[in-house]
């Protein structure tokens, strides 16, 4: 079993729509947690990070914590065609500090 | 321009041969990261480097070496290619510890035939 589990998609959404993106993970002494966006064929970029449990927000997007489920989320509000990429959740801390664990990143299209 | 590039963008090798993948990074961070992406797999860690000199195996190190001699270079040397070393290469740079905040070069897509 990976580590981190991400569903792959792809994910296809009309413009506008709320978009809602999940991972798994398994090591409870993870305690940092990011999405990056990868745009095709460009290196991955950090978008958001969050440290413990909670909700971060940044403009149209929120991350989200439930270290009781051990479930990461991001949502995207009224996306838009630019937020088509790949997004990629990762973990850090434990016996991995220093290293990032990656979930296999979820393509998302929204199209116009 | 500041920032991390790698070298190499495209590759073509064949079964066998050596390869070096080159990175550099103009921010002076003391940690780097080689990874590779792979349908299905996401990224995952091939070596990563704490400082000059420091370095160690991430998730998938085998048939892959790295030197760091000098801060802001970190190569990748594939030492007798395979088939299963296809791959999309990236290489990351961070100042934290905690590397929560990794910068990743454009990638370097490898084909071996």
């Amino acid at each position: 079993q990976k580590e981190v589990e991400q569903d792959p998609g792809p994910l296809s959404v009309p413009e506008g729509a709320i978009v809602s993106l999940n991972c798994t993970y398994s090591n409870s002494a993870f305690q940092y947690f990011m999405w990056y966006r990868q745009y095709s064929r460009k290196g991955p970029e950090l978008l958001m990070y969050t440290y413990s449990s909670g909700n971060k927000e940044d403009g149209r997007f929120t991350a989200q914590v439930d270290k009781s489920s051990k479930y990461i989320s991001l949502f995207i509000r009224d996306s838009q065609p630019s937020d088509s990429a790949t997004y990629l959740c990762a973990t850090a801390g434990g016996t991995s500090y220093g290293k990032l664990t990656f979930g296999q990143g979820t393509i998302l299209t929204v199209h116009p | 321009d500041a920032g991390i590039t790698q070298s190499p963008r495209y590759k073509i090798t064949e079964t066998g041969r050596q390869v070096t993948l080159m990175c550099h990074q103009t921010w002076s961070h003391s940690y780097m990261f080689w990874y590779r992406q792979d349908l299905g797999h996401g990224l995952r860690l091939i070596y990563y480097s704490a400082a000059a000199d420091i370095t160690d195996k991430g998730e998938v190190p085998d048939g892959y070496v790295v030197s760091r001699s000098k801060t802001e270079n970190f190569p990748l040397t594939l030492e007798s290619a395979t088939r299963s070393q296809t791959s999309v290469y990236f290489c990351a740079s961070s100042d934290s510890r905690r590397s929560e905040t990794q910068y990743f070069g454009p990638g370097t897509r490898l084909l071996v035939l």
